[in-house]
């Protein structure tokens, strides 16, 4: 067990649809990560909060935002969901800017 | 465009055999390179090697980055079944990103 969580474990929503994947860092960790793992594309790094702030900006589609609270959760929000968006969705945190990440159990995302 | 090549894709060895991953990449702006190993769900951090020449070591496994050739190695010995798994191989480049190989898959059987 990492310390990290993430909520929902599974959603599965329809095309044109909008969801929120919710992720809290281990206790103490500032920064936080999104990532999305399909058969195809493997594991591919879409953004990163630090302390609140947007810090590095990956592979992320402008349907896709997100966002750190003052509590430090993140939520990672998808619309206008298409069926390749079918993927595992992984947060992480680490406790710096460029610290070690650890992964939570990741959400699992079907779009029908 | 940055690059993180992982060989072999997968393999299948016997309990007790030791196995070499390779990772190889070619990045803009290399800050360290990290391994996970990642079983049903979530990676789980193994490494991470920011220094040529240091080996870092963890039980049974070890690693090694060479910056000058561009590649790391992850070395298991006396495999045993629960280090099935997909390693994978990622690099951090300044300004944060994390850039992921393909992974290997290693079975190793009883």
């Amino acid at each position: 067990d990492s310390g990290v969580t993430q909520t929902p474990k599974h959603l599965i929503t329809a095309t044109g649809q909008r969801v929120t994947l919710r992720c809290s860092p281990r206790s103490g960790d500032l920064s936080v990560y999104w990532y999305q793992q399909s058969l195809d594309q493997g594991l591919q790094f879409l953004i990163q909060y630090y302390n609140g702030e947007e810090r590095a900006k990956g592979n992320i589609l402008e349907r896709f935002s997100a966002q750190q609270f003052p509590d430090l959760h993140s939520e990672l929000n998808l619309s206008s969901l298409e069926l390749g968006d079918s993927a595992l969705y992984f947060c992480a945190s680490s406790a710096g800017n460029q610290e070690t990440q650890y992964f939570g159990p990741g959400t699992r995302l079907l779009v029908l | 465009e940055d690059k993180v090549v992982q060989s072999p894709l997968s393999l299948v060895v016997h309990e007790g055999d030791t196995v070499t991953l390779n990772c190889s990449y070619e990045v803009t702006n290399f800050r360290s390179l990290l391994w996970y190993k990642q079983e049903k769900k979530a990676p789980t951090f193994l490494f991470m090697l920011t220094s040529s020449g240091i080996e870092k070591k963890s039980g049974r496994l070890s690693s090694i980055l060479d910056k000058k050739e561009l590649f790391s190695i992850l070395n298991i010995t006396a495999t045993q079944t629960g280090d099935s798994a997909i390693y994978l191989c990622a690099v951090l480049e300044y300004g944060n990103k994390l850039v992921f190989g393909a992974g290997t898959i290693l079975r190793v059987k009883s």
